[in-house]
């Protein structure tokens, strides 16, 4: 059984702070490890992913820390804006799952002005 | 279009009546992906097809749930004898055969709800 465990549920952050999610996995994955954003109404967009075989990426203000060894990935969202408000799923490619990516239950973060 | 395109939007129906969800993926991408997420979860994969290989169907969570694609483009969702728990929103998703595994297009769903 793939297991994805995503945490927080629901985080609330001050405009301007950092907003952490965090996100781990059980048994093998391979490949790019996502985060995929999504506001109401509409479907997941993917919002930056990092390779296993490095262990920061960043685009802008959001980073991505992988910790291969532990089989854990967190998102880091410098300078959090309101309209970073929307609901953010990390994403694990098990081995042998035939190009199908398990979402973790996601996280519903606001960002108050 | 420019991108993944569902229909319809939103769907209610009557426990016991049979649906159909279509969806039209991105043109050229080769690979298309139905996931399904219901209130407060994560999203749940139902099934994957890519190009003319056999469908993935391990993500089904009953013999009442089905789905084709034809042509290798537009796909239908189809749920028979619906029940209360079939309530989600039912995303699709596209890819280019060209791309990671992590690049997914979706579309904007089809919320469907069981009364």
């Amino acid at each position: 059984q793939q297991q994805v465990k995503q945490s927080p549920q629901s985080l609330i952050v001050q405009k301007g702070g950092i907003s952490i999610i965090n996100c781990a996995y059980e048994n093998t994955a391979f490949d790019y490890f996502p985060w995929y954003q999504q506001f109401p109404g509409k479907g997941p967009a993917l919002l930056i992913a990092i390779r296993p075989d490095v262990s920061e990426k960043k685009e802008g203000r959001f980073t991505i820390s992988f910790n291969k060894s532990a089989k854990q990935f967190s998102l880091h969202i410098m300078d959090s804006q309101p309209g970073d408000s929307a609901t953010y799923f990390c994403a694990v490619p098990f081995t042998g799952s035939a190009r199908q990516l398990t979402f973790g239950s996601g996280t519903q973060l606001t960002v108050l002005p | 279009g420019a991108g993944v395109s569902q229909s319809p939007s939103n769907k209610v129906t009557e426990k016991g009546k049979d649906v159909e969800l279509r969806c039209d993926p991105i043109s050229g991408h080769t690979a298309l992906y139905w996931y399904r997420q219901s209130l407060g979860q994560g999203l749940e994969f139902l099934i994957y097809f890519q190009g003319n290989s056999a469908p993935d169907k391990s993500g089904l969570p009953s013999d009442r749930f089905s789905a084709e694609r034809t042509g290798g483009s537009v796909s239908t969702l189809t749920i028979q004898r619906t029940q209360q728990e079939d309530s989600a929103v039912y995303l699709c998703a596209s890819s280019s055969a060209g791309t990671g595994i992590e690049k997914l297009f979706f579309g904007s769903g089809t919320q469907l709800s069981v009364l």
